[in-house]
Protein backbone atom coordinates (compact mmCIF):
# COMPACT_ATOMS: atom_id res chain seq x y z
CA UNK A 1 0.00 0.00 0.00
CA UNK A 2 0.98 3.45 -0.43
CA UNK A 3 1.56 6.20 1.93
CA UNK A 4 3.88 7.63 4.02
CA UNK A 5 5.94 6.32 6.84
CA UNK A 6 7.52 8.60 10.03
CA UNK A 7 9.72 7.27 12.33
CA UNK A 8 10.45 7.35 15.16
CA UNK A 9 7.09 7.82 16.55
CA UNK A 10 8.20 8.43 19.84
CA UNK A 11 11.53 10.61 20.33
CA UNK A 12 12.99 11.86 23.80
CA UNK A 13 16.19 14.58 23.45
CA UNK A 14 18.26 16.21 26.28
CA UNK A 15 18.24 19.96 25.74
CA UNK A 16 21.15 20.87 23.50
CA UNK A 17 20.91 17.85 21.12
CA UNK A 18 20.15 17.66 17.35
CA UNK A 19 17.33 14.91 16.41
CA UNK A 20 16.42 14.23 12.97
CA UNK A 21 13.21 12.79 12.19
CA UNK A 22 12.80 10.40 9.39
CA UNK A 23 9.80 10.96 6.33
CA UNK A 24 9.67 8.18 3.55
CA UNK A 25 6.42 8.39 1.08
CA UNK A 26 6.39 5.60 -1.93
CA UNK A 27 3.17 7.77 -3.83
CA UNK A 28 5.79 9.10 -5.85
CA UNK A 29 4.39 12.62 -5.06
CA UNK A 30 6.76 15.47 -5.68
CA UNK A 31 5.99 17.40 -2.79
CA UNK A 32 6.64 16.79 0.62
CA UNK A 33 5.93 19.22 4.31
CA UNK A 34 6.90 19.58 7.67
CA UNK A 35 4.24 20.84 10.45
CA UNK A 36 4.59 21.20 13.72
CA UNK A 37 1.56 20.51 15.49
CA UNK A 38 0.67 22.60 19.39
CA UNK A 39 -2.80 21.60 21.24
CA UNK A 40 -4.76 24.73 20.57
CA UNK A 41 -3.10 25.86 17.86
CA UNK A 42 -3.92 23.87 15.04
CA UNK A 43 -0.72 22.79 11.93
CA UNK A 44 2.04 25.58 11.42
CA UNK A 45 4.05 25.28 8.15
CA UNK A 46 7.92 24.34 9.30
CA UNK A 47 9.61 23.57 5.56
CA UNK A 48 8.62 22.65 2.16
CA UNK A 49 10.10 21.05 -0.76
CA UNK A 50 8.42 20.84 -4.74
CA UNK A 51 11.25 18.74 -6.21
CA UNK A 52 14.61 17.52 -5.16
CA UNK A 53 17.49 19.44 -4.02
CA UNK A 54 15.13 22.09 -3.58
CA UNK A 55 13.18 23.17 0.05
CA UNK A 56 11.56 26.35 1.10
CA UNK A 57 11.30 27.86 4.62
CA UNK A 58 7.75 27.92 5.99
CA UNK A 59 6.19 30.10 8.68
CA UNK A 60 8.36 29.00 11.28
CA UNK A 61 11.44 27.56 10.19
CA UNK A 62 14.25 28.56 12.73
CA UNK A 63 15.84 26.02 14.53
CA UNK A 64 14.67 23.35 11.72
CA UNK A 65 16.50 22.31 8.63
CA UNK A 66 15.88 19.77 5.91
CA UNK A 67 17.35 17.41 3.36
CA UNK A 68 15.73 16.71 0.20
CA UNK A 69 18.66 14.43 -1.95
CA UNK A 70 16.13 11.79 -2.80
CA UNK A 71 12.10 12.24 -3.96
CA UNK A 72 10.83 9.21 -1.52
CA UNK A 73 12.77 11.46 1.23
CA UNK A 74 12.57 14.62 3.47
CA UNK A 75 14.33 14.44 6.55
CA UNK A 76 13.74 17.05 9.33
CA UNK A 77 16.36 18.05 11.86
CA UNK A 78 15.64 20.07 15.15
CA UNK A 79 18.32 21.45 16.18
CA UNK A 80 19.66 23.05 19.47
CA UNK A 81 18.54 26.00 18.23
CA UNK A 82 15.10 25.47 18.49
CA UNK A 83 14.17 26.70 21.82
CA UNK A 84 10.74 24.96 22.14
CA UNK A 85 11.13 21.79 19.80
CA UNK A 86 8.34 19.81 22.23
CA UNK A 87 5.78 19.08 19.71
CA UNK A 88 4.26 16.87 17.50
CA UNK A 89 5.53 16.65 13.71
CA UNK A 90 3.44 15.58 10.75
CA UNK A 91 4.73 15.11 7.50
CA UNK A 92 2.66 15.23 3.95
CA UNK A 93 3.33 14.58 0.69
CA UNK A 94 1.20 15.77 -2.61
CA UNK A 95 1.46 16.07 -6.44
CA UNK A 96 2.28 19.39 -7.74
CA UNK A 97 -0.13 19.18 -10.49
CA UNK A 98 -2.34 22.85 -11.49
CA UNK A 99 -5.14 22.60 -8.79
CA UNK A 100 -3.81 19.96 -6.82
CA UNK A 101 -3.65 20.84 -3.12
CA UNK A 102 -4.57 17.60 -0.95
CA UNK A 103 -2.22 16.46 1.21
CA UNK A 104 -1.77 13.13 2.90
CA UNK A 105 0.01 12.43 5.92
CA UNK A 106 2.05 10.50 7.95
CA UNK A 107 1.13 9.36 11.18
CA UNK A 108 3.47 11.74 13.00
CA UNK A 109 6.49 11.56 15.18
CA UNK A 110 6.12 13.09 19.02
CA UNK A 111 9.13 14.75 20.29
CA UNK A 112 9.83 15.53 23.99
CA UNK A 113 12.80 17.60 25.23
CA UNK A 114 13.80 16.12 28.64
CA UNK B 1 -5.19 37.52 3.08
CA UNK B 2 -6.53 33.58 4.12
CA UNK B 3 -7.18 32.40 7.32
CA UNK B 4 -9.88 30.40 8.84
CA UNK B 5 -11.39 30.64 11.99
CA UNK B 6 -13.28 27.25 14.08
CA UNK B 7 -15.81 28.86 16.63
CA UNK B 8 -15.15 26.43 18.60
CA UNK B 9 -12.58 24.57 20.41
CA UNK B 10 -14.58 21.91 22.17
CA UNK B 11 -18.12 20.04 20.84
CA UNK B 12 -19.46 17.10 22.71
CA UNK B 13 -22.47 15.36 21.36
CA UNK B 14 -24.34 12.28 22.42
CA UNK B 15 -24.55 9.21 20.02
CA UNK B 16 -26.75 9.06 17.42
CA UNK B 17 -27.59 13.35 17.39
CA UNK B 18 -26.33 15.66 14.73
CA UNK B 19 -22.98 17.11 14.53
CA UNK B 20 -22.37 20.95 13.78
CA UNK B 21 -18.69 21.85 13.70
CA UNK B 22 -18.79 25.65 12.87
CA UNK B 23 -15.78 27.55 10.25
CA UNK B 24 -15.73 31.31 9.39
CA UNK B 25 -13.09 32.15 6.50
CA UNK B 26 -11.99 35.56 5.01
CA UNK B 27 -10.58 35.35 2.02
CA UNK B 28 -10.00 37.75 -1.28
CA UNK B 29 -11.36 35.70 -3.66
CA UNK B 30 -13.34 32.24 -3.80
CA UNK B 31 -11.45 30.20 -1.85
CA UNK B 32 -10.80 26.36 -2.03
CA UNK B 33 -11.48 24.50 1.62
CA UNK B 34 -11.42 21.85 3.18
CA UNK B 35 -12.13 19.93 6.26
CA UNK B 36 -9.35 17.11 8.05
CA UNK B 37 -9.93 14.77 11.00
CA UNK B 38 -7.25 13.42 13.40
CA UNK B 39 -7.55 10.80 15.59
CA UNK B 40 -5.53 10.47 18.47
CA UNK B 41 -1.87 10.37 17.28
CA UNK B 42 -2.73 9.66 14.02
CA UNK B 43 -2.01 12.02 10.79
CA UNK B 44 -4.73 13.87 9.41
CA UNK B 45 -7.12 12.50 6.80
CA UNK B 46 -9.18 14.40 4.35
CA UNK B 47 -12.88 14.32 4.74
CA UNK B 48 -14.28 17.15 1.84
CA UNK B 49 -12.91 19.93 -0.30
CA UNK B 50 -14.67 22.56 -1.96
CA UNK B 51 -13.32 24.06 -5.03
CA UNK B 52 -16.65 25.60 -6.53
CA UNK B 53 -18.25 23.16 -8.26
CA UNK B 54 -21.11 23.11 -5.84
CA UNK B 55 -22.24 24.46 -2.37
CA UNK B 56 -23.01 21.64 -0.28
CA UNK B 57 -20.16 18.83 -0.36
CA UNK B 58 -20.11 15.50 0.50
CA UNK B 59 -17.38 13.73 2.56
CA UNK B 60 -16.43 10.56 3.85
CA UNK B 61 -18.05 8.67 6.97
CA UNK B 62 -21.53 10.68 6.19
CA UNK B 63 -20.23 14.25 6.82
CA UNK B 64 -20.96 17.18 4.56
CA UNK B 65 -20.15 20.83 4.42
CA UNK B 66 -22.25 24.08 2.70
CA UNK B 67 -20.35 27.10 1.32
CA UNK B 68 -22.06 30.09 1.92
CA UNK B 69 -20.61 32.85 0.81
CA UNK B 70 -22.73 35.65 1.86
CA UNK B 71 -22.29 34.26 5.42
CA UNK B 72 -18.13 32.97 4.64
CA UNK B 73 -18.84 29.99 6.44
CA UNK B 74 -17.83 26.40 6.24
CA UNK B 75 -19.57 24.56 8.40
CA UNK B 76 -19.27 20.90 8.67
CA UNK B 77 -22.46 18.38 9.33
CA UNK B 78 -23.41 14.99 10.23
CA UNK B 79 -26.76 13.72 10.75
CA UNK B 80 -26.06 11.30 13.43
CA UNK B 81 -22.84 11.00 15.14
CA UNK B 82 -21.01 7.58 16.00
CA UNK B 83 -18.49 6.85 19.21
CA UNK B 84 -15.96 6.89 16.10
CA UNK B 85 -16.35 10.03 15.29
CA UNK B 86 -14.61 11.22 18.24
CA UNK B 87 -11.41 13.09 16.94
CA UNK B 88 -10.19 16.71 16.16
CA UNK B 89 -11.29 18.10 13.38
CA UNK B 90 -9.50 20.93 10.67
CA UNK B 91 -11.15 23.51 8.66
CA UNK B 92 -8.42 24.58 6.31
CA UNK B 93 -8.20 27.25 3.69
CA UNK B 94 -6.01 27.28 0.88
CA UNK B 95 -3.34 29.98 -0.07
CA UNK B 96 -1.59 30.38 -3.35
CA UNK B 97 1.34 31.98 -2.89
CA UNK B 98 5.33 32.24 -4.80
CA UNK B 99 3.92 29.27 -7.48
CA UNK B 100 3.18 27.21 -4.09
CA UNK B 101 -0.33 25.84 -3.02
CA UNK B 102 -0.06 26.66 0.91
CA UNK B 103 -3.11 25.55 3.26
CA UNK B 104 -3.63 27.21 6.19
CA UNK B 105 -5.22 25.65 9.34
CA UNK B 106 -7.78 26.29 11.95
CA UNK B 107 -6.90 25.51 15.13
CA UNK B 108 -9.28 22.97 15.73
CA UNK B 109 -12.37 21.63 17.13
CA UNK B 110 -12.00 18.59 19.32
CA UNK B 111 -15.09 16.40 19.15
CA UNK B 112 -16.39 14.20 21.68
CA UNK B 113 -19.17 11.64 21.41
CA UNK B 114 -21.18 10.03 24.56
CA UNK B 115 -23.26 6.76 24.33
Amino acid sequence: DGGITQSPKYLFRKEGQNVTLSCEQNLNHDAMYWYRQDPGQGLRLIYYSQIVNDFQKGDIAEGYSVSREKKESFPLTVTSAQKNPTAFYLCASSLTAPGVDVLTFGAGSRLTVL
Amino acid sequence: AQSVTQLDSHVSVSEGTPVLLRCNYSSSYSPSLFWYVQHPNKGLQLLLKYTSAATLVKGINGFEAEFKKSETSFHLTKPSAHMSDAAEYFCVVRRFSGGYNKLIFGAGTRLAVHP
